[in-house]
């Protein structure tokens, strides 16, 4: 019954690699979001999808491309991952307007 | 850019006793959300607020949105060791700003 479901939990790369993260809601909104936190517990938003189109992309680097196949689903794969690219990636998802956002599990990334 | 700050960040207290984060803007804020973080856990949705000095309560906790709707606080009375975690506001109008956040710690 998870409602915003976010694989994989954990992810250690070396540097320069490839990865991809996914993610998948079951609550049928139609907003999705990807938000990172550091080690300092800042969330700060990258990414926002409205019905499959990009609504936000804040100042990310082009290295990260979301990827969002239907309004249930919205990936994020990473290209050359760097070392500062280590954080917890939050996935979530809310109705369009003013609505609280839920959120996945997240994924801690962590590049050595 | 617009930055929502929170104070403090940090905060130990006894069990029993009561707690307060506030959330300041620099700007006007459509709406204000708080959210609470489990240590090792994600956030999750507690209450939204709308209207100017609008104050909402769950239990022990009340949220008050300020007159200006530049600022908003969340009191919990009477701390439980459940309470531990951090407490974010976020306003999700027309940006999707997280306040800095509040961690919380309860000393049994």
């Amino acid at each position: 019954d998870t409602a915003v479901s976010q694989t994989p939990k954990y992810l250690v790369t070396q540097m320069g690699n490839d990865k991809s993260i996914k993610c998948e809601q079951n609550l049928g909104h139609d907003t999705m979001y990807w938000y990172k936190q550091d080690s300092k517990k800042f969330l700060k938003i990258m990414f926002s999808y409205n019905n499959k189109e990009l609504i936000i992309n804040e100042t990310v680097p082009n290295r990260f491309s979301p990827k969002s196949p239907d309004k249930a689903h919205l990936n994020l794969h990473i290209n050359s991952l760097e070392l500062g690219d280590s954080a917890v990636y939050f996935c979530a998802s809310s109705l369009a307007g003013n609505y609280g956002y839920t959120f996945g599990s997240g994924t801690r990334l962590t590049v050595v | 850019g617009q930055q929502v700050m929170q104070i403090p960040q940090y905060q130990h207290v006894q069990e029993g006793e009561d707690f307060t984060t506030y959330c300041n803007s620099s700007t006007t804020l459509s709406n204000i959300q708080w959210y609470k973080q489990r240590p090792g856990g994600h956030p999750v949705f507690l209450i939204q607020l709308v209207k100017s000095g609008e104050v909402k309560k769950q239990k022990r906790l009340t949220f008050q949105f300020g007159e200006a709707k530049k600022n908003s606080s969340l009191h919990i009375t009477a701390t439980q060791t459940t309470d531990v975690g951090t407490y974010f506001c976020a306003n999700t109008g027309n940006q999707f700003y997280f306040g800095t956040g509040t961690s919380l710690t309860v000393i049994p």
